[in-house]
């Protein structure tokens, strides 16, 4: 899985708790990212990040935060867990010049479970 | 806004018969295209691309896609199944220009029967 590591790989907690989900890489890629995937969703951004403490928005942010203190971690908050975060959440990076396009192939992690109580 | 569509929850195809898997996508400007396969209990792990160029993109395991502008297509081929390609494939969109963001299909099970 192309030097991606997530933790936890599963997680159980209750509503209303603080979760922390951690994305850690080895190929020193500029770009993560943080997904989740649900049945007839596919996978839906969250956040992703283009550098060490620059982060953006994706199309489901609405309860997550994110940080990027590191190259090689991307951290994933979910500030109070509710129901509807009960997800797969996945890690990707990518990297590349610009001009080439290899900046645009994501190489995803292995995935981390969420149920939330 | 960008986005992409699979039409198809499932297909079915026996093995040794040849594969589609369909995807349309809508984009502004000029879309770079992905496929992506994912396994059970796995990440999803990159099959092929279209940037720019030939219109017929091949990729990992035989796989291939042709780009059909005026189709707004996509779609992914293989001459002859295999079991062990039975798995969830998603297309996915970027307009150029959009700063990194990816839209993704909600994906299509491939079961191939022996």
């Amino acid at each position: 899985d192309a030097g991606i590591t997530q933790s936890p790989r599963h997680k159980v907690t209750e509503t209303g708790t603080p979760v922390t989900l951690r994305c850690h890489q080895t190929e020193n890629h500029r770009y993560m990212y943080w997904y989740r995937q649900d049945p007839g969703h596919g996978l839906r951004l969250i956040h992703y990040s283009y550098g060490v403490k620059d982060t953006d928005k994706g199309e489901v942010s609405d309860g997550y935060s994110v940080s990027r203190s590191k190259t090689e971690d991307f951290l994933l908050t979910l500030e109070s867990a509710t129901s509807s975060q009960t997800s797969v959440y996945f890690c990707a990076i990518s990297d590349g010049p610009v001009a080439s396009g290899l900046q645009e192939t994501q190489y995803f992690g292995p995935g981390t479970r969420l149920l939330v109580l | 806004a960008q986005s992409v569509a699979q039409p198809e929850d499932q297909v079915n195809v026996a093995e040794g018969n040849p594969l589609t898997v369909k995807c349309t996508y809508s984009v502004s400007g000029n879309p770079y295209l992905f496929w992506y396969v994912q396994y059970p209990n796995r990440g999803l792990q990159f099959l092929l691309k279209y940037i720019t160029g030939d219109n017929l993109v091949k990729g990992s395991y035989g796989f291939e896609a042709e780009f059909n502008k005026s189709q707004t297509s996509f779609h992914l081929k293989k001459p002859s199944a295999l079991v062990s390609d039975s798995a969830l494939y998603f297309c996915a969109v970027r307009e150029k220009g959009q700063r990194q963001k990816v839209t993704f299909g909600i994906g299509t099970k491939l079961q191939v029967i022996p």
